[in-house]
This record gives C-alpha cells, sequence and structure tokens, in this order.
C-alpha cells in the first residue's frame, strides 16, 4: 500500500502566473481534499473531491481549482498567483464510507515560493 | 465545527508519559474527536480518533470526559520522534461535514533527551 505524494517537492513562481500542483491518493480511496498551510500556522481547507466532483470549499476564490481523476490522481490549480499565496499545500486523501468519520492521510506537501 | 482548545505548548522528557488535553465545551453529540501530530517539515499525521468511549490504538489513548466536554491524548512512553504540533479537532460525520478538517493552533510538544 502506497501513501499519498506530490509533487512537485518545492516550486518558485512569480506574481501573476499560474502553476498546477499535483498529488497521487492512497490506493482505493475516493475523496481528496487541499489544504494551504502558511508559515507557523495550521493547515486551512481549501475544498474536496469526491469521486471526481467538488464536493465542499473553505474560504478560498475561485482562482483556486482542482480536478480529481478516476486513477487517484488530483490537481490544484491556482490562477494569479499572489504574494500571500506562498504556502505549503497539502494533499489528504481517504476512504469515505457511509455513515460515520473518515481518517486522512496526508502527503508531504508542495512548497510555493511567489515572488 | 465546535472550537476546541489546547495549550500552546507543552514539554516531556524521553521515556515518560505525556497528556495532552483539549477541552471542547461545545461539542456537539455527534461530533467525533479527532487527534493529528505534525512533524517537523512533514504532512499532518493521523493518531486516533473517538466518539464517546475511551480508544486506544498502537500510537496513542485517547480518554474522553464522561460529558465529552474535554478529552486528552496519552502518549505511554514518549520518545524524541513525537516532538511535534498536535492537532485536536471536531467533526460531524462525513455525511454532514465532508472531509474537512478545521486545523488550530495545536500544541507544541516538545519532548527532551
Amino acid at each position: 500500500e502506497t501513501g499519498v505524494t506530490q509533487s512537485p517537492t518545492h516550486l518558485i513562481k512569480t506574481r501573476g502566473q499560474q502553476v498546477t500542483l499535483r498529488c497521487s491518493s492512497q490506493s482505493g480511496h475516493n475523496t481528496v481534499s487541499w489544504y494551504q498551510q502558511a508559515l507557523g500556522q495550521g493547515p486551512q481547507f481549501i475544498f474536496q473531491y469526491y469521486r471526481e466532483e467538488e464536493n465542499g470549499r473553505g474560504n478560498f476564490p475561485p482562482r483556486f481549482s482542482g480536478l480529481q481523476f478516476p486513477n487517484y490522481s488530483s490537481e490544484l490549480n491556482v490562477n494569479a498567483l499572489e504574494l500571500d499565496d506562498s504556502a505549503l499545500y497539502l494533499c489528504a486523501s481517504s476512504l469515505v464510507l457511509a455513515g460515520g468519520t473518515d481518517t486522512q492521510y496526508f502527503g508531504p506537501g508542495t512548497r510555493l515560493t511567489v515572488l | 465545527d465546535a472550537k476546541t482548545t489546547q495549550p500552546n505548548s507543552m514539554e516531556s522528557n524521553e521515556e515518560e508519559p505525556v497528556h495532552l488535553p483539549c477541552n471542547h465545551s461545545t461539542i456537539s453529540g455527534t461530533d467525533y474527536i479527532h487527534w493529528y501530530r505534525q512533524l517537523p517539515s512533514q504532512g499532518p499525521e493521523y493518531v486516533i480518533h473517538g466518539l464517546t468511549s475511551n480508544v486506544n490504538n498502537r500510537m496513542a489513548s485517547l480518554a474522553i470526559a464522561e460529558d465529552r466536554k474535554s478529552s486528552t491524548l496519552i502518549l505511554h512512553r514518549a520518545t524524541l520522534r513525537d516532538a511535534a504540533v498536535y492537532y485536536c479537532i471536531l467533526r460531524d460525520s462525513y455525511e454532514t461535514s465532508g472531509s474537512r478538517l478545521t486545523f488550530g493552533e495545536g500544541t507544541q510538544l516538545t519532548v527532551n533527551p
């Protein structure tokens, strides 16, 4: 059983550019969530995808968008990058079953720096 | 999600037990209590969760107060590798809250050799 992987590890962009971050979920998981973690703070929920559809979103503007693919991979896209977008971006996957709660498995994150 | 309150930091000595407290006085009847931890330069890691009864797993134990307004994460023998930020998070069932985790400030645990 492989864990959650993310690519790239580090990325440097300039203001106004667009970026795509990638995540490979744990095999068999049907839900992927993305989080933004600024330095010294806890992760903040961006959105989640369940069976390839967005079904929950945090307080982030529409320039943050995502995709989930049938092969357990997913993407986070950020358009028109701003300096405040500099952060660690975390992907988490889980297997959601009817009723109860789920356990999130996080990847190591992608460190994005916007200059 | 209901709010939790944790101490900003705690210290422990290696091989001693650690009790990490969490207050959640506004917890609802359907909220699960989750604990995650984040080691330096890593993504958060699931530790344990419970609803009403105390829970044990290979990593830790979770003691839940009878009124559910507080809980304690217990590391039975701290190691240097347990130094991390520990987050106590309340979550309703998936049908209600989805997979969203609402992280607070957490408790920075320092383990002294």
